[in-house]
């Protein structure tokens, strides 16, 4: 059966200030990131992407910084909003294959 | 564009019923669709990959008789879940991959909450 869930990593960060949600993924040949949000009850939903030969790309109030020599991984959140509170996943994979999901971080933005 | 729906949003069955989830690509089509699960405080965990006309590929431990995947046209895949009990209670999310597939993106549908009683 399935074991007990696990408590997420938290980070509660005040309303304007920036966020950085970090991950440590496992597969050294993995080619391909990506980081999603999930908010409660719904399915994930893409914020950004980065491709092994970069690392950093910037999307709107978002950072993704990639790290191989360590296989770390990054999201920073600019100027964070109540919005942003959700669960954050980085996932990995080897373009072509299946994705691998890390284990989350609930971020809660604080008013 | 890349919108994917599932269907139902959430369902309460009785323990020994069956349970069918559908996931459709609204504005594409998807050669690919892949099954997750999830349960509270947990990540996702993929259950199986679904082809377009051929059978689904089934992960490390997940039962392919009870969990039976269709994905018989490139809009749609199916995931029926029989003769449920209360451990298949969970939140099960589909993704598909768009036929013109760029890098490895993924698009997740609004996910499919089960509760079995």
């Amino acid at each position: 059966g399935e074991s007990v869930g696990l408590h997420l990593p938290t980070l509660s960060v005040q309303e304007g200030d920036n966020s950085i949600i970090n991950c440590a993924y496992s597969n050294s040949a993995s080619d391909y990131f990506i980081w999603y949000k999930q908010e409660s009850g719904k399915g994930p939903q893409f914020i950004i992407d980065i491709r092994s030969n970069m690392d950093k790309r910037q999307g709107q109030r978002v950072t993704v910084l990639l790290n191989k020599t360590v296989k770390h991984l990054s999201l920073q959140i600019a100027a964070t909003q109540p919005g942003d509170s959700a669960v954050y996943f980085c996932a990995e994979n080897i373009i072509g294959e299946k994705l691998t999901f890390g284990t989350g971080t609930r971020l809660t933005i604080i008013p | 564009g890349a919108v994917v729906s599932q269907h139902p949003s959430w369902v309460i069955c009785k323990s020994g019923t069956s349970v069918k989830i559908e996931c459709r690509s609204l504005d594409f089509q998807a050669t690919t669709m892949f099954w997750y699960r999830q349960f509270p405080k947990q990540s996702l965990m993929l259950m199986a990959t679904s082809n377009e006309g051929s059978k689904a590929t089934y992960e490390q431990g997940v039962e392919k008789d009870k969990f039976l995947i269709n994905h018989a046209s490139l809009t749609l895949s199916t995931l029926t879940v029989t003769s449920a009990h209360p451990e298949d209670s969970s939140f099960y999310i589909c993704s598909a991959r768009d036929l013109v597939w760029v890098v490895g993106e993924q698009f997740f549908g609004p996910g499919t909450r089960l509760t079995v009683l």
